[in-house]
């Protein structure tokens, strides 16, 4: 049973970079899975941000593209987001997730963690 | 991008009704189809991948079904911890995308 944990600020100010961690537990980084981001704006749906593959390729959404960065520190059990520029928009609580190479089923999730993005 | 389109966007029904959700995708995705369920404060569950293939864990009365580009979530006899949001997601390509969502409430 994989077990996700999202840390980082929840607050940001408005054309900085926001920051998140996700540890990972109960399985391997390098388990087969992608590791992905996805955010949901209160009251609103939900938006695939990205995910990675560790050692692999990495697959951005085209309308955060050139601000979005995705890492893995597989020694960490860890894998990372940073959003660049933020604005107000980008308030939302983020999740980290397990999706399955083959169906790309998100089949894991942390439990979210809330960012503000204000001055 | 794939649009999902999810219908209806809210329902009421009562407890031992029949539920059924529609999803149908703007071109076709073949079966990368999954529905999730998100109650208030939680992530979302996933409840059925590849279209009609039950999550382990999750009871027998949710079920999917699919003909061309349309999805059918249904859930057999709706029962009190039933009560939620229900989206459906497009594996077939990236950027992976989502319905808008279904709520479904207490009548």
């Amino acid at each position: 049973q994989v077990q996700l944990q999202e840390s980082g600020p929840g607050l940001v100010k408005p054309s900085e970079t926001l920051s998140l961690t996700c540890r990972v537990s109960g399985d391997s980084i390098s388990s087969g899975h992608y590791w992905a981001w996805i955010r949901q704006p209160p009251g609103k749906g939900l938006e695939w941000i990205g995910h990675i593959y560790p050692g692999g390729s990495t697959y951005h959404n085209p309308s955060l593209e050139s601000r979005v960065s995705i890492s893995v520190e597989s020694s960490k059990k860890q894998f990372s987001l940073k959003l660049a520029s933020v604005a107000a928009a980008d308030t939302a609580v983020y999740y980290c997730a397990s999706i399955g190479q083959l169906e790309l089923n998100i089949d894991y999730w942390g439990q979210g963690a809330l960012v503000t993005v204000s001055s | 991008d794939i649009q999902m389109t999810q219908s209806p966007s809210s329902l009421s029904a009562s407890i031992g009704d029949r539920v059924t959700i529609t999803c149908r995708a703007s071109q076709s995705i073949s079966s990368f189809l999954n529905w999730y369920q998100q109650k208030p404060g939680k992530a979302p569950k996933l409840l059925i991948y590849a279209a009609s293939t039950l999550q382990s864990g999750v009871p027998s009365r949710f079920s999917g079904s699919e003909s061309g580009t349309d999805f059918t979530l249904t859930i057999s006899s709706l029962q009190p911890e039933d009560y939620a949001i229900y989206y459906c997601q497009q594996g077939y390509r990236t950027p992976l995308t989502f319905g808008g969502g279904t709520k479904v409430e207490i009548k």
